[in-house]
């Protein structure tokens, strides 16, 4: 089955400063990755997806990178702000109508003012 | 709209009693799906529902843990002689089925279960 791996576990950037959290892969039939930010004690909410037929996505101060060849992709986030202070997931799924997602371990991300 | 709602949202119980947790999806939402999440940890995948159906069960640990979709609706999760690495929580999500587009899966705000 899918297996992703998550990187780095815990982050801390000053204000302003960029983050970026990777993923890796391991079954290249995978072809759906969403992030999901969760605050603590709250839901997952999806922040931002790629499918496997586009190289980036942007959206704002976010933005997501696939490289499918070597099965990874990553997160960017520019500009940081206090808020986005909480642990982000990463997801891997095989998308021929709805199938599970199976993430990361999670980063924690600390914004420092 | 009303997003994807769980009860109760808290959970206390004995080891080796009967627990049912309850998952109200998205209304319209075909695809409905449970997650076990322990501390530190991602969601782990349990079972997805296509309609009434589970279209895929492989995550369930062992045949303690059952769930039900009866009406293509509501779920429930139902944990029999629990034990205490059952504790975690337990997420639901749901998604409209549209073959690619638009099948975000919306989580909802988890049910805490604490196995004593």
């Amino acid at each position: 089955g899918e297996n992703v791996e998550q990187h780095p576990s815990t982050l801390s950037v000053q204000e302003g400063d960029s983050a970026v959290i990777k993923c890796t892969y391991s079954d290249s039939a995978s072809n759906y990755f969403p992030w999901y930010k969760q605050e603590l004690g709250k839901r997952p909410q999806l922040i931002i997806d790629i499918r496997s037929n586009v190289g980036e996505k942007k959206d704002q101060r976010i933005a997501v990178t696939l490289n499918k060849t070597a099965k990874h992709f990553s997160l960017h986030i520019t500009e940081t702000q206090p808020e986005d202070s909480a642990v982000y997931f990463c997801a891997a799924q095989f998308n021929f109508g709805n199938e599970k997602l199976t993430f990361g371990t999670g980063t924690r991300l600390t914004i420092i003012p | 709209g009303a997003g994807v709602s769980q009860t109760p949202s808290n959970k206390v119980t004995e080891k080796g009693k009967y627990v049912e947790l309850r998952c109200d999806p998205i209304s319209g939402h075909t695809a409905l799906y449970w997650y076990r999440q322990s501390l530190g940890q991602g969601p782990e995948f349990l079972i997805y529902f296509q309609g009434t159906g589970a279209a895929d069960d492989s995550g369930l640990p062992n045949d303690r843990f059952f769930a039900v979709r009866p009406e293509g609706s509501v779920s429930t999760l139902k944990i029999q002689r629990t034990e205490r690495g059952d504790s975690a929580v337990y997420l639901c999500a749901s998604s409209s089925y549209t073959s690619g587009r638009d099948d975000t899966q919306y989580f909802g705000p988890g049910t805490r279960l604490t196995v004593l």
